[in-house]
């Protein structure tokens, strides 16, 4: 099986950096994303990260370490609008499951 | 526009009475799951489909059925709906084995 842990919630200030943290056990997976969710909306995609190594997207990174089961996203130069639930997940390579961690809301405070 | 639809957005029912929450992709996309979310649960998956006429159970698959008899289609169904199905539901669809998936809107479910 899969799971993954996050910190169930992160509170930073505007313009802060941020870092939540994933922590995984699986027997074979794809590769590690993260999406933001807000209030009960879509969640929407943010980063993958296939190898490990940082990726970076504008203010988004993302970091993957195979031989630690770790991973991390990076929020830099926090905005008030970056305030979400964030969510780590994989997919297994032995029948297509999918997994999420059960995400870590993100408190932006001015 | 790429985009997952799913319809209804909200629905209230009562236990029992079957019901079938629609969902459909304009991306050619191969891969289509079903997911739950409850407070402080995160998103669980209910069942997916890695192509037309293959589906799998997720983690949490009691109550539900699904089809895939066309790509860019994957309904939900509930045969005979409970309370305890009460939730918010996410159909999602991805290109390939990465897991970059596009979400629908979502679809409130009530069941009383």
């Amino acid at each position: 099986g899969q799971s993954l842990e996050q910190p169930s919630e992160v509170t930073a200030v505007e313009g802060a950096i941020v870092q939540i943290n994933c922590t995984y056990q699986t027997s074979g997976f794809y590769g590690l994303s993260w999406y933001q969710q807000h209030d009960g909306g879509a969640p929407t995609f943010l980063s993958y990260n296939a190898l490990d190594g940082l990726e970076e997207t504008g203010r988004f990174s993302s970091f993957l370490s195979r031989s630690d089961s770790y991973g991390y996203l990076l929020l830099q130069e926090l905005q008030m609008k970056d305030s979400a639930s964030y969510f780590c997940a994989v997919r297994g390579t032995n029948a297509g499951k999918s997994t999420f961690g059960d995400g870590t809301t993100l408190t932006v405070k001015p | 526009e790429a985009q997952v639809t799913q319809n209804p957005r909200y629905l209230i029912t009562v236990t029992g009475k079957k019901l079938t929450v629609t969902c459909s992709q304009n991306m050619n996309h191969e891969y289509m799951s079903w997911y739950r979310q409850d407070p402080g649960l995160g998103l669980r998956q209910i069942y997916y489909s890695m192509n037309v006429e293959v589906t799998d159970k997720g983690d949490v698959p009691e109550g539900y059925k699904v089809s895939r008899k066309e790509k860019r289609n994957f309904p939900l169904i509930l045969e005979s709906p409970s309370p305890n199905q009460t939730s918010l539901y996410f159909c999602a669809s991805s290109p390939n084995k990465i897991n970059e998936a596009f979400f629908g809107q979502g679809t409130r479910l009530t069941v009383v």
